[in-house]
């Protein structure tokens, strides 16, 4: 019973904004949208999370539609060690364990 | 600070042998988890601790122990290694929103750089 859906994989060209969705209608009032990343072979990284307004880091922009059953990360330039997978994951805020890694997106980028 | 570390790297263990899988922490974070990930898959949880002398079950438990006796420390005992078991684990930290009466600042999860197990 995954919580999100994402594609299997995508491409991007190199320089250009990479914008990966994800979809997750039955999310509660209370889960968060979660972004974190797996470069081959190494742990999980933290990327960006959010509530209900967009979010913007030094990594990514997350944007959450109003009725909060959808997003996209944005890499508004992607290089190509942004090669790597990308999970989307919705949970109550300090529930670590309640977290569900799924298969993800694997993001190629591309030269 | 050193983050998450996990030892060893690498592992091949027979059918029936036990083995602890380290983790250390020196963030002073409360929560600390496993994950196991085999091929093409994503990440599921093995068991947390949510702090010192706290342990709880994850989605994949069984044939998996741990104890958290300090809040550095979470290590994983494979009591009687099976081929199933042939994964990659990660281990993890974070701050766990349960320190003291004001909520800690993130709950962002720090990953080490797994170990890689192999069970003949």
């Amino acid at each position: 019973d995954a919580k999100t859906t994402q594609p299997t994989s995508m491409d991007c060209a190199e320089g250009r904004a990479a914008n990966l969705p994800c979809n997750h209608s039955t999310i509660s009032g209370n889960e968060y949208v979660y972004w974190y990343r797996q470069i081959h072979s190494q742990g999980p990284q933290y990327i960006i999370h959010g509530l209900k307004n967009n979010e913007t880091n030094e990594m990514a922009s997350l944007i959450i539609t109003e009725d909060r059953k959808s997003s996209t990360l944005i890499l508004p330039h992607a290089t190509l060690r942004d090669t790597a997978v990308y999970y989307c994951i919705v949970a109550i805020k300090y529930n670590n364990n309640d977290m569900r890694f799924g298969a993800g997106t694997r993001l190629t980028v591309k030269p | 600070n050193a983050g998450v570390t996990q030892t060893p790297k690498f592992q091949v263990l027979k059918t029936g042998q036990s083995m602890t899988l380290q983790c250390a922490q020196d963030m002073n974070h409360e929560y600390m988890s496993w994950y196991r990930q085999d091929p093409g898959m994503g990440l599921r949880l093995i068991h947390y601790s949510v702090g010192a002398g706290i342990t709880d079950q994850g989605e994949v438990p069984n044939g998996y122990n741990v104890s958290r006796s300090t809040t550095e420390d979470f290590p994983l005992r494979l009591l009687s290694a099976a081929p199933s078991q042939t994964s990659v684990y990660f281990c993890a930290s974070s701050y766990s929103g349960l320190t003291g009466a004001t909520l800690s600042p993130t709950d962002t999860q720090y990953f080490g750089p797994g170990t890689r197990l192999t069970v003949l």
